[in-house]
């Protein structure tokens, strides 16, 4: 059974630019979270994909933007980097009808803006 | 004033000692979890708790929900252990809320 995955796992970008990360969620789960993980501090929640909505938004501005597809796969877009933006973007799955107040988390993708 | 407090930030124990990270947290919840993460990212889960106590293994969590206090405890302690230990709650809107972590260090 296969885990959360994401890709890329590494990812090099410059101011400006726009990136793309995404997210397969563990075999079963339906809900995908996004998390933004500055060094040295705890992640924070970037918004959360349910059905293929946006069912909850962290206090994130809107060049952060989601999708999540019918097999229940997600992506993260990131539009006009900055370089506050580095950092580690962990994706979690769960399920509610499993305990839904656990996340199972991906491995990450590291972003840099340089 | 964060929503969620750790203590402490920064800890190096001896091989075999008892450790004890604390979480306090300010918001009603529907549980609390505790997660380790190790260099390079990834994060486990190793407890979720809305009362009472959970063993496994060497790791014991304990939390009192009057008090909003919990703390993880590691008996017998390895190097192995050496992560970053992440406390989190849910307070029923979907999403984890994070303390910034404890970071551990054991020394053979």
């Amino acid at each position: 059974d296969a885990g959360v995955t994401q890709s890329p796992t590494h990812l090099i970008k410059t101011r400006g630019q726009q990136v793309t990360l995404r997210c397969s969620p563990k075999s079963g789960h339906d809900t995908v979270s996004w998390y933004q993980q500055a060094l040295g501090q705890g992640p924070q929640f970037i918004f959360q994909y349910y059905e293929e909505e946006e069912r909850q938004r962290g206090n994130f501005p809107d060049r952060f933007s989601g999708h999540q597809f019918p097999n229940y796969s997600s992506e993260l877009n990131v539009n006009a980097l900055l370089l506050g933006d580095s950092a580690l973007y962990l994706c979690a799955s769960s399920s509610p009808t499993g305990g839904g107040d656990t996340q199972y988390f991906g491995p990450g993708t590291r972003l840099t803006v340089l | 004033k964060n929503e969620v407090e750790q203590s402490p930030q920064n800890l190096t124990a001896q091989e075999g000692e008892f450790i004890t990270i604390n979480c306090s947290y300010s918001v009603g919840i529907s549980a609390l979890h505790w997660l380790q993460q190790h260099p390079g990212g990834g994060i486990v889960s190793l407890f979720m708790l809305s009362s009472g106590k959970k063993k496994h293994g060497r790791l014991i969590a304990t939390i009192n929900i009057q008090e909003k206090h919990s703390s993880l405890h590691i008996t017998a302690s390895h190097p192995r252990d050496s992560a970053v230990y992440i406390c989190a709650v849910t307070s029923g809107t979907y999403k984890y809320i994070f303390g910034t972590g404890t970071r551990l260090k054991v020394l053979a």
